[in-house]
């Protein structure tokens, strides 16, 4: 079955801690993208990578670190900085073109700080 | 201002209504139009998409958008108790990164048996 995998489903992280959220897929899409998710206020973008050893910042990165070093796998680590970092996060997937490109997303994973 | 605005709602509805979802977006540079569909806990999955102005059906489910009133819509007709779910309208295209989508923050929506 081609899809994307997030583990783990529930995380817990104390205060001061850095955490590393997995994102896997295999469906040989090019890009890769981290959102994050809080009640009433949508899907924000914290990282993007359109290409292995490459990505961007997104609208809410600060707090957040990601690398990309094989084109299946976007690991994405909150960081001690990010100060409210309880909520959801998503990973997607998509293949690029100038056009329509549907974003795949992963079952998320629930991130909470103690 | 946000890019895309969208009513949080909770949205009740009877089994057998007919459901109507909008959203409203300020970027008149967006070209592609999407509904997604969230279980509680679970990640979006793509219900329809849009290519610029008009109408797309597909069963149950209608997309509509209004370009030059900078409006999308999406109607569910028959709406059954399994449609409890949160939608989330979202855009991309223009100047910028075609890939870069613009989501709503999600209409929760409730259908009673």
């Amino acid at each position: 079955d081609g899809g994307i995998t997030q583990s783990p489903k529930y995380l817990f992280r104390k205060e001061g801690q850095n955490v590393t959220l997995s994102c896997e897929q295999n469906l040989n899409h090019d890009a890769m993208y981290w959102y994050r998710q809080d009640p009433g206020q949508g899907l924000r973008l914290i990282y993007y990578s359109q290409i292995v050893n490459d990505f961007q910042k997104g609208d809410i990165a600060e707090g957040y670190s990601v690398s990309r070093e094989k084109k299946e796998s976007f690991p994405l680590t909150v960081t001690s900085a990010q100060k409210n970092p309880t909520a959801f996060y998503l990973c997607a997937s998509s293949i690029l073109t100038s056009g329509y490109n549907e974003q795949f997303f992963g079952p998320g994973t629930r991130l909470t700080v103690l | 201002q946000k890019e895309v605005e969208q009513d949080p709602g909770p949205l009740s509805v009877p089994e057998g209504a007919i459901v109507s979802l909008n959203c409203t977006y300020s970027n008149s540079a967006f070209q592609y139009f999407m509904w997604y569909r969230q279980y509680s806990r679970k990640g979006p999955e793509l219900l329809m998409y849009t290519y610029s102005s008009g109408n797309k059906e597909d069963g149950r489910f209608t997309a509509q958008v209004d370009k030059s009133s900078k409006y999308i819509s999406l109607f569910i007709r028959d709406s059954q108790p399994s449609d409890s779910a949160t939608y989330l309208c979202a855009m991309s295209g223009g100047e910028y990164n075609f890939n870069k989508f613009y989501f709503g923050s999600g209409t929760k929506l409730n259908v009673k048996p």
